[in-house]
């Protein structure tokens, strides 16, 4: 059974980093690239980063871009977003979700983690 | 690319049909293969989303028959031909053709 597990989250002052986990299983993750998807409170989704089934390649959206860091270790099975200097804009529900190698849809998620940045 | 669906909201008696439409800013179809590169997702109350098409109009595994989806290039529509309760949802469309991926604004599903 696919499983994805986010950790991480949790309340950040604004200007505070924080730093997301994902944890795979029930696939061969190295052969997916992997991505972050945020949803704010009441709001839709959005797209934030992609990383390459090697890790060398990465993607970001232009708002976190700078700030915001995808990574993975393939010989663990997880997938990282490091977030720095963070806004409260950037308060929402972080997703993992997978994707088979290519220009695939998002076929598995996990179940999220949430991030709040406030004082 | 921005993807725009319509409408917002919608209100289906049980039984009946829902229809969904998106459109995107760009074309999504991929000559070289003849693909759309546009997926449906399907999230309930306090649930992730889950894929329910991809490629326009290739239901994903264990998806239900009355949730077909269609179009090409710009315009696309999934459309659940009996709603049932469990379909009360909000859909999202979604482009994978080119970096970054962009969702639509979403569509609320009720029930009448």
């Amino acid at each position: 059974e696919v499983q994805l597990v986010e950790s991480g989250g949790g309340l950040v002052q604004p200007g505070g980093s924080l730093r997301l986990s994902c944890a795979a299983s029930g696939f061969t993750f190295s052969n997916y690239w992997m991505h972050w998807v945020r949803q704010a409170p009441g709001k839709g989704l959005v797209w934030v980063s992609r990383i390459e089934s090697d890790g060398r390649s990465t993607y970001y959206a232009d708002s976190v871009k700078g700030r915001f860091t995808i990574s993975r270790d393939n010989a663990k099975n997880t997938l990282y977003l490091q977030m720095n200097s963070l806004r409260a804009e950037d308060t929402a529900v972080y997703y993992c979700a997978s994707t088979l190698g290519g220009y695939n849809p998002l076929d598995y998620w996990g179940q999220g983690t949430p991030v709040t940045v406030s004082s | 690319i921005v993807m725009t669906q319509s409408p917002d909201s919608l209100a289906v008696s049980l039984g009946e049909r829902a229809t969904i439409n998106c459109k995107s800013s760009h074309s999504v179809l991929y000559s070289s293969n003849n693909k759309n590169y546009l997926a449906w997702y399907q999230q309930r109350p306090g649930q992730p989303p889950k894929l329910l098409i991809y490629w326009a109009s290739t239901r994903q595994s264990g998806v239900p028959d009355r949730f077909s989806g269609s179009g090409s290039g710009t315009d696309f529509t999934l459309t659940i031909s009996s709603l049932q309760a469990e379909d009360v949802a909000v859909y999202y469309c979604q482009h994978y053709y080119s970096t970054p991926w962009t969702f639509g604004q979403g569509t609320k599903v009720e029930v009448k």
